[in-house]
């Protein structure tokens, strides 16, 4: 069974305080993505992945950052977490091979900035 | 840049009625995925859709990509309360990022 596995499922910080999100999957997939989800707003990219050390930015990446050191990892980190970053943020990994495409996604953070 | 719009938004059904929900792009697609989100999980895929044409099931959802390869369908048959949820498509950007529909979130009431 494909795993990809956020480090929380529910965090509570301070406004100004840094804020590391980890996500891990066990597919060898080279991409990675950071997605947030707002009612009404559907799944918003931050930033996504295509390589070890290789990122690009979504469409919000504004107070974000992302880490990806090894194949495995791609970590999201919330630089001076704001009250409008509460959210819930997914994860997902992807593989492309012979024209084909399948994401799968972690289960999910919901982060509440107070 | 490219876009999937979905619909309808939202659709609030009786426990065993047939639902059907659609994708549409003004750019075309090689790949379609269609996802279900329960509450306060993650989506989880559901299909995936490949050759334009092509017709594929899992149990009581079916899933068509659509000859013009810019638009894709799901269908559930006699739903359940456990079909609860948000169903997105979504389909890989010719950049590789994943663009997502804005989802429907479907209610049955038993």
């Amino acid at each position: 069974d494909v795993k990809v596995t956020q480090s929380s499922r529910y965090l509570v910080k301070r406004t100004g305080e840094k804020v590391f999100l980890e996500c891990v999957q066990d597919m060898d997939h080279e991409n990675m993505f950071w997605y947030r989800q707002d009612p009404g707003l559907g799944l918003r990219l931050i930033y996504f992945s295509y390589d070890v050390k290789m990122k690009e930015k979504g469409d919000i990446p504004e107070g974000y950052s992302v880490s990806r050191e090894k194949k495995e990892r791609f970590s999201l980190i919330l630089e001076s977490a704001s009250t409008n970053q509460t959210s819930m943020y997914l994860c997902a990994s992807s593989f492309f091979h012979t024209g084909k495409t399948e994401a799968f996604f972690g289960q999910g953070t919901r982060l509440t900035v107070v | 840049g490219q876009q999937l719009n979905q619909s309808p938004q939202s659709m609030f059904i009786q426990e065993g009625e047939d639902v059907s929900m659609n994708c549409t792009s003004s750019s075309i697609f090689n790949t379609w995925l269609w996802y279900k989100q329960d509450p306060g999980e993650g989506p989880v895929l559901l299909i995936a859709l490949y050759k334009a044409g092509e017709l594929t099931s899992n149990g009581r959802l079916t899933a068509q990509f659509g000859i013009t390869r810019k638009d894709s369908f799901l269908n559930i048959s006699a739903s359940i309360p456990s079909d609860v949820g948000i169903y997105f498509c979504a389909g890989p950007s010719n950049t590789g990022k994943l663009i997502f529909g804005q989802g429907t979130t479907l209610q049955v009431k038993p």
